[in-house]
């Protein structure tokens, strides 16, 4: 089975803090992502990383960043907490560079900035 | 565009009746993938099924079927014989060619399943 982990299911920070979540995941998988899912506006790609140390830019990265040093971890950054970066942060994993094959996704991390 | 639309927001069944999802979808590939997941109130997005283009063939997993219409650019799921177990959002998804590597998603249909 494909595990996807991330360091925290829930996180309260306050406005201004730098914030990392953390994703691990044990198949071997090349590629990982980050999303966000908020109400009304579903779930939009923040980063994309197809190897270590690669990354791509997604729908909406400004005010985050993104760490990948080891192949099964791949960190995002907040560098400057705000309000609105209060969300569910999902994080998935892809076997291969082949868009088409299956993203699996760890459980969530609801996020919350005061 | 390319999109995936779930015209149903909210659907509410009793145990034991079957549900059907909708989905339709919008693509300029001419061969592409279209998949399912679900969210159960814990959070976690699970994946359910991955399809692509060149097979329209139902298909059925114990109470779960999937019904894929080119024709109507339409990938529906039905489960059978609903639990309460069942409820969950449910979401289906497309990764467009030219789309960054991201899979589009569609808003979601939340369905709950009273006893």
């Amino acid at each position: 089975d494909v595990k996807v982990t991330q360091s925290s299911r829930y996180l309260v920070k306050r406005t201004g803090e730098k914030v990392f979540l953390e994703c691990v995941q044990d198949m071997d998988h090349e590629n990982m992502f980050w999303y966000r899912q908020d109400p009304g506006l579903g779930l939009r790609l923040i980063y994309f990383s197809y190897d270590v140390k690669m990354k791509e830019k997604g729908d909406i990265p400004e005010g985050y960043s993104v760490s990948r040093e080891k192949k099964e971890r791949f960190s995002l950054i907040l560098e400057s907490a705000s309000t609105n970066q209060t969300s569910m942060y999902l994080c998935a994993s892809r076997t291969s560079g082949a868009r088409t094959d299956t993203q699996y996704f760890g459980p969530g991390t609801r996020l919350t900035v005061l | 565009a390319q999109k995936v639309t779930q015209a149903q927001t909210e659907i509410s069944v009793v145990e034991k009746e079957d549900v059907t999802l909708d989905c339709v979808y919008e693509t300029r590939d001419t061969t592409y993938y279209l998949f399912w997941y679900k969210q159960p109130p814990s959070g976690e997005l699970v994946f359910l099924i991955r399809r692509n283009s060149f097979d329209e063939q139902n298909e059925i997993s114990g109470r779960y079927s999937w019904n894929f219409q080119k024709s109507t650019s339409s990938f529906n799921f039905t489960i059978t014989a609903s639990q309460v177990v069942d409820s969950a959002v449910y979401f289906c998804a497309h990764p467009p060619k030219g789309g960054s590597e991201k899979l589009v998603f569609g808003k979601g249909t939340k369905l709950t399943v009273n006893p």
